[in-house]
């Protein structure tokens, strides 16, 4: 079975500062991970993906992340916060070879990004 | 990135009537859709998988009866809520995945519904 931890329902960071979402996931065989993100009454966008490489990848608006095997992570990331990164955001898995299978998501972290 | 269309993106409607939003891939095919639910705060729910040509696999808890999906094309998938009620209130998005194992998928803006 395939599960997402996002342990953190909120994060709050100043703008300017780091920032960091926190993602742990459990599959069966090579994952395949994603982050999307979601502002109010509004569907989620594909922010990037990991499927095999290196495992830091690069996505939209200057986010990051990076995936650990051994920790079963993929935490977000971003150097350098904008008041207009605040919004929900998701993590998502599945198995690589697992057909039609859907994404299993996280219960979703809210980032507040203050001034 | 690919794009994907929801319409309409806010309903609505009387109890007892049904309601059909759909759901389209704009610039690609896809031959799985996904049709999810959101309540306030919370994450997406799965309601079905959409094959293009075939019947919907539903979620286990989801009412086939009330929530017929339709894919007719590889373009195009309808979700239709059948004789709706207020509980049935709330977020509905599609997605569409593009073809291949490594597949991504891409969200449709969302559908809110409102049931009186």
């Amino acid at each position: 079975a395939q599960s997402v931890a996002q342990p953190e329902d909120q994060v709050n960071v100043a703008e300017g500062n780091p920032l960091t979402v926190k993602c742990t996931y459990s599959v069966s065989g090579n994952p395949y991970l994603f982050w999307y993100v979601q502002y109010p009454n509004r569907g989620l966008q594909f922010l990037l993906k990991y499927i095999t490489g290196d495992n830091l990848v690069k996505g939209s608006y200057g986010f990051e992340a990076e995936f650990n095997k051994s920790q079963t992570s993929f935490h977000l990331k971003k150097p350098s916060a904008l008041v207009s990164d605040s919004a929900l955001y998701f993590c998502a898995v599945r198995a690589l070879l697992s057909g039609n299978t859907p994404l299993v998501f996280g219960k979703g972290t809210r980032l507040s990004v203050i001034a | 990135g690919a794009v994907v269309s929801q319409h309409p993106s806010r309903v609505i409607c009387k109890s007892g009537t049904s309601v059909k939003i759909e759901c389209r891939s704009l610039d690609f095919q896809a031959t799985t859709m996904f049709w999810y639910r959101q309540f306030p705060k919370k994450s997406l729910m799965l309601m079905a998988t959409s094959n293009e040509g075939s019947k919907a696999t539903y979620e286990q808890g989801v009412e086939k009866d009330k929530f017929l999906i339709n894919h007719a094309s590889l373009t195009l998938s309808t979700l239709t809520v059948t004789s709706a009620h207020p509980e049935d209130s709330s977020f509905y998005i599609c997605s569409a995945r593009t073809s291949g194992s490594g597949g991504t998928q891409y969200f449709g803006p969302g559908t809110r519904l409102l049931v009186l």
